[in-house]
């Protein structure tokens, strides 16, 4: 049972452009949500976090919004770069652990 | 800044040999978390350690078993491998638990032949 999920395998985005990447979870538990880019063969990189208190985050051109009755959150990334072509993966949080979406691959194109 | 280091990055075994990975956390962190990526998938939760204590578990087969030691590094020790546990494992550290964000080491690939 997936209890983060990730339904977009993968993302094309012109450069400049917005990417928005979304994650939808089932556990209401969870009070602590993370975007985590990832390259290949590469550990998971921290990008940025939201709390459940709150319905948005922002660092830089990367922000997270939080929307708790739908338990969905994204991440919109503005504006888009070459660099940012990589698997985003969101986790959520309770206790101790992290679970994991399934990954969204995001290729930015020039 | 210091990272997450794990070793060895790169390790073949033979099945039914057993296999030792080591987690070393950035410094101060005191919370430590496993986690397997098969191909193709996302990393699913192993175990976790908090202050030397196992605080949670995930899919963590009975063949496998961590723990942290007085240093606050972690060793995941696998036995009987299988061919099905050629994945790559990540260690990631935190200060406290909960809500804090964790920080990913570099990961080893295990390779089961």
């Amino acid at each position: 049972d997936q209890q983060v999920k990730q339904n977009s395998p993968s993302l094309s985005v012109q450069e400049g452009r917005i990417s928005i990447l979304n994650c939808d979870y089932t556990n209401s538990m969870f009070d602590y949500f993370l975007w985590y880019k990832k390259y290949p063969a590469e550990g998971p990189t921290f990008l940025i976090s939201i709390s459940s208190i709150k319905d948005k985050n922002e660092d830089g051109r990367f922000t997270v919004f939080l929307n708790k009755s739908a338990k969905h959150l994204s991440l919109h990334i503005v504006p888009s770069q070459p660099g940012d072509s990589a698997v985003y993966f969101c986790a959520a949080s309770v206790t101790d652990k992290l679970i994991f979406g399934t990954g969204t691959r995001l290729q930015v194109f020039p | 800044a210091a990272g997450v280091i794990q070793s060895p990055r790169h390790l073949i075994k033979e099945k039914r040999e057993t296999a030792t990975l080591k987690c070393y956390p950035i410094p101060r962190h005191d919370t430590v978390y496993w986690y397997q990526q098969g191909p193709g998938q996302d990393p699913q939760f192993l175990i976790s350690f908090y202050e030397k204590m196992q605080s949670d578990k995930g899919s963590i087969p009975d063949r496998f078993s961590a723990q942290q030691f007085s240093d606050y590094h972690s060793e995941l020790n696998m036995s009987s491998l299988e061919l099905g546990d050629s994945a790559l494992y990540f260690c990631a550290s935190s200060l406290g638990a909960g809500n804090t964000e964790a920080f990913f080491g570099q990961g080893t690939r295990l390779t089961v032949v």
